[in-house]
C-alpha cells in the first residue's frame, strides 16, 4: 500500500530554525513535493525532490532520502509571515499525488 | 495573466441540490484536476483531465461529474448535494501530466457548506 505521515503541528521562535519530517511508503516514485499553505488560502509549490540530497533555496531547504522514505523541509530564520501549514506529497507510479496531512507551523515571537 | 479562477468562494446547499463549481485557467495546461481538503486529512484527488475531451476519475469521484471541454475550463457539478461533501474545493493545473516535475498551481478555493 501507500502512506504518507507527517506532524500534525509544530511551534518554533521567530529567528530559529525548524525541520519539518515527513516519511512515506510506495512501491512507485516520482518525486516529493512540498507546498505552503497560509490559512484561507491556496497551496503555493515550495519544493521538488528526486534525487537523494539537499535542494537549498534561499531560507528554505529540503531533503530527500529514497532508500529511507524520508524527507524534510528546513525553515531557517523564521519570520511571523511563515506561520503557515506544510504539506508533503509523494509522486507515485502512476504520476498521481499522494498528499499528507499537512503540518502546522505555529511561531511566536 | 489570472492564472486559477475558481467560482464561487462560498456556497451553502441543501441536501439534495445540484451545483457547478467553476474553473478556468489562462495559462494553456494540459492538466487540470479537482481536489477537496478536509480537517486532519490530506488532498484527496476527486477528478482530473490531462486534455479537451478526456477526464479521468480519482481517489473519491463519487457524486461528481467533470467534463473537459475546452483547454481553459473544468467544472465540477455535484449532482445531489450531500452533508458529507461538505468540504473546501480546490481546482489545480499544470502544464504536462505524466511527469515527475509537475508542479501544481491552485486556485484559490471554494469552501462548500451542505445543510
Amino acid at each position: 500500500g501507500q502512506n504518507i505521515d507527517q506532524p500534525t503541528e509544530m511551534t518554533a521562535t521567530e529567528g530559529a530554525i525548524v525541520q519539518i519530517n515527513c516519511t512515506y511508503q510506495t512501491s512507485g516514485f516520482n518525486g516529493l513535493f512540498w507546498y505552503q499553505q497560509h490559512a484561507g488560502e491556496a497551496p503555493t509549490f515550495l519544493s521538488y525532490n528526486v534525487l537523494d540530497g539537499l535542494e537549498e533555496k534561499g531560507r528554505f531547504s529540503s531533503f530527500l532520502s529514497r532508500s529511507k522514505g524520508y524527507s524534510y523541509l528546513l525553515l531557517k530564520e523564521l519570520q511571523m509571515k511563515d506561520s503557515a501549514s506544510y504539506l508533503c506529497a509523494f509522486m507515485d507510479s502512476n504520476y498521481q499525488l499522494i498528499w499528507g496531512a499537512g503540518t502546522k507551523l505555529i511561531i511566536k515571537p | 495573466n489570472a492564472g486559477v479562477t475558481q467560482t464561487p468562494k462560498f456556497q451553502v446547499l441543501k441536501t439534495g441540490q445540484s451545483m457547478t463549481l467553476q474553473c478556468a485557467q489562462d495559462m494553456n495546461h494540459e492538466y487540470m484536476s479537482w481536489y477537496r481538503q478536509d480537517p486532519g486529512m490530506g488532498l484527496r484527488l476527486i477528478h482530473y483531465s490531462v486534455g479537451a475531451g478526456i477526464t479521468d476519475q480519482g481517489e473519491v469521484p463519487n457524486g461528481y461529474n467533470v467534463s473537459r471541454s475546452t483547454t481553459e475550463d473544468f467544472p465540477l457539478r455535484l449532482l445531489s448535494a450531500a452533508p458529507s461533501q461538505t468540504s473546501v474545493y480546490f481546482c489545480a493545473s499544470s502544464v504536462t501530466p505524466g511527469t515527475g516535475a509537475n508542479v501544481l498551481t491552485f486556485g484559490a478555493g471554494s469552501r462548500l457548506t451542505v445543510l
